[in-house]
């Protein structure tokens, strides 16, 4: 079956631009996830989707990132007035439920910003 | 703060051999664990996981340990294969949010 998908797959910017990045998750999946991985780095939580509840959005490093889940399924992650330490692979992930179940993640969005 | 440490970037290791990779945790409050492997240009690819409540999973090749009163997780490999060469993160989940340690970037030479 269809895994994560996310579009685009590589997004070079200017800085102060906005930028709009896709995930479709798995069919059924009810929970989305957003990380970010920075050169180097980890990946780091960014936010969270479960059904009709209100997102977890404490990883969210500033006001300028924001994110919408339409009819509970696509997700778009919203990057305003882009800045270079925003430039990073963006994830999406999803699972059938939330709590102790396995997350299954999509190719990313290579964000450059220039 | 980092919850979750790999504090090996690299590993490697002959063809054949075992890998075994290392993960400590800070937060006792994680309840479920996981590796994922990554290739470059790909996201991150699920291994395998464990519950709090095991001390071992098997899964072929792969192997997870988890001894929580040391807060501390590995990934044993055995036989290593050449397609094994990757990055291993570990990951730890309290309810839902993933922590993930740095990954360890493993090379198997033929």
């Amino acid at each position: 079956g269809a895994g994560v998908s996310q579009s685009p797959s590589n997004k070079v910017t200017e800085k102060g631009k906005d930028v709009e990045l896709r995930c479709d998750p798995i069919s059924g999946h009810t929970a989305l996830y957003w990380y970010r991985q920075s050169l180097g780095q980890g990946l780091e939580f960014l936010i969270y989707f479960q059904g009709n509840s209100a997102p977890d959005k404490s990883g969210l490093p500033s006001d300028r990132f924001s994110a919408e889940r339409t009819g509970g399924s696509v997700s778009t992650l919203t990057i305003q007035r882009t800045q270079q330490e925003d430039s990073a692979v963006y994830l999406c992930a999803s699972s059938s439920s939330s709590g102790a179940e396995t997350q299954y993640f999509g190719p990313g969005t290579r964000l450059l910003v220039l | 703060d980092q919850q979750v440490k790999q504090n090996s970037p690299s590993l490697s290791v002959q063809e054949g051999r075992i890998s075994i990779l290392n993960c400590d945790y800070t937060n006792s409050m994680f309840d479920y664990f996981l590796w994922y492997k990554k290739y470059p240009a790909e996201g991150p690819t699920f291994l395998i996981s464990i519950s709090s409540i095991k001390d071992k999973n098997e899964d072929g090749r792969f192997t997870v340990f988890l001894n929580k009163s040391a807060k501390h997780l590995s990934l044993h490999i055995v036989p290593s294969q050449p397609g094994d060469s990757a990055v291993y993160f570990c990951a730890a989940s309290a309810h839902y949010k993933l922590s993930f340690g740095a990954g360890t970037t493993v090379t198997v030479r033929a």
